[in-house]
Order: C-alpha cells, then structure tokens, then sequence
C-alpha cells in the first residue's frame, strides 16, 4: 500500500524568508502524481502544486517549487518569500493515475511577521 | 466557475442517529471522492463514484455510505452514529482521467 510521510508536524518561518517543507512516500508505482495541497483555518483545501512522476524537471507555480526525488522517493516543497497568508497545515498527497488521494499527516506552517 | 459545494456546513447529532451529507461537484466533474478528517487519524479515504458507480472503497464499516446522481452530485450516509464519527468531511471532483482533485469546504459533523 502507498504510504505518506510528513516528519515535520510543525514549522515556522519569518515573514519574507523561505521554508521547506518535506515529504516522502512509499510507492511500487512508476506512473503516478504528488500534489501540495494547502488548508488554512477556513478549512478548504488548495492546491499548492502538482508533480506528474514522468516529469524530470520540477514544478514550480510563483513563489512554490518542489523537489522531486524520485528515486529517494521524497517530494519537498520550497516556500520562498513567505507571507503572512502562507500561514496554514500543508499537505503532501499521492494519487495514482487514478483512484483515492493518499495524504501526509500534515505540517502547520506558522509564518512570524 | 462554481467550486465544489458541500451543504451543510455544519451539523449535530447525537449516537445512533443517521446523516445525510450532499456534495454538488465542479460542473463537467464526473467523478465525486469523500474523505474523513479527524486530528487523531488525518484524512482518510471513504469512496470515489464515477458516473453513478462506486468506483472504489476505503476502509470504513457499512454504516459509512454513499451514492451518486446522474448530475454527479452525490451525497453521502452514516448511520447509527458513533462519537468517533465526529470530524469534518470533505468532498472531492475530478474530472475523470487522473491528476488533482478539487475539495469544497467541508461539512463538520458532531455528535453527541
């Protein structure tokens, strides 16, 4: 079964510095996705960042990236020039082609103006 | 474009009572997922329907179940409520071929 591991329940980061958040996973799998998704107090959960396994180069979307090691099998999320609304518990998720969405236990990123 | 509308936002219960949650998904999403999240065990899995059909199952006991609509809202039962069966549930859409699934805002249930 595929498994998520998030080792950092908990992180801070000063407003306008930069915060990796880390993630690894277990997988058999060759073909699959990992995706950051972000829940802030309101509950709703947004996605941060998508990574397509076949996908060499990492992703990046404005101020987030990610770096995928596939063959370690981790999928850390960079936060660069953090803001005061980057302040939320981040997600890592692994989905198959298809199927269910296998979630990390969650990191709580505190961002300190 | 509408999100992904989950109604009702917030509900209480008390044991052995049943609930009935609703999600209406992105228009053009044929595919509806629900997870549970709880602080103790995270979110988890409960099923996916595809056009009407369960298309896969978590772990959860048959008190747990679901069904969609042919406008692919679907809702979701639990009956014989548990206190363990507090925690905010979460829908998900998707188109059907893989790649993210889009969440609503969830539907915290109590039970008392």
């Amino acid at each position: 079964a595929q498994t998520v591991t998030q080792s950092q329940p908990e992180m801070s980061v000063q407003e306008a510095e930069t915060v990796t958040l880390s993630c690894t996973y277990d997988t058999s799998e060759s073909d699959y996705y990992l995706f950051w998704y972000k829940q802030p107090p309101s509950r709703q959960m947004i996605l941060v960042i998508r990574q397509e396994a076949y996908k060499q180069q990492n992703a990046t979307e404005n101020r987030f990236s990610v770096n995928f090691q596939k063959a370690a099998k981790s999928f850390s999320l960079k936060i660069s020039d953090s803001q005061l609304g980057d302040a939320a518990m981040y997600f890592c998720a692994y989905r198959r082609s298809y199927g269910k969405l296998t979630f990390g236990q969650g990191t709580i990123l505190t961002v300190h103006p | 474009k509408a999100g992904v509308t989950q109604t009702p936002r917030y509900l209480i219960k008390t044991r052995g009572q049943q609930v009935t949650l609703s999600c209406s998904p992105i228009s053009g999403h044929r595919s509806v997922s629900w997870y549970q999240q709880t602080p103790g065990q995270g979110l988890q899995f409960l099923f996916e329907y595809f056009s009407e059909t369960q298309r896969n199952k978590g772990n959860f006991p048959g008190r747990f179940s679901g069904r969609q609509f042919s406008n692919s809202r679907s809702e979701m039962n639990v009956s014989t409520l548990e206190l363990g069966d507090s925690a905010l549930y979460l829908c998900a859409s998707s188109f059907s071929g893989p790649g993210e699934l889009f969440f609503g805002e969830g539907s915290r249930l109590t039970v008392l």
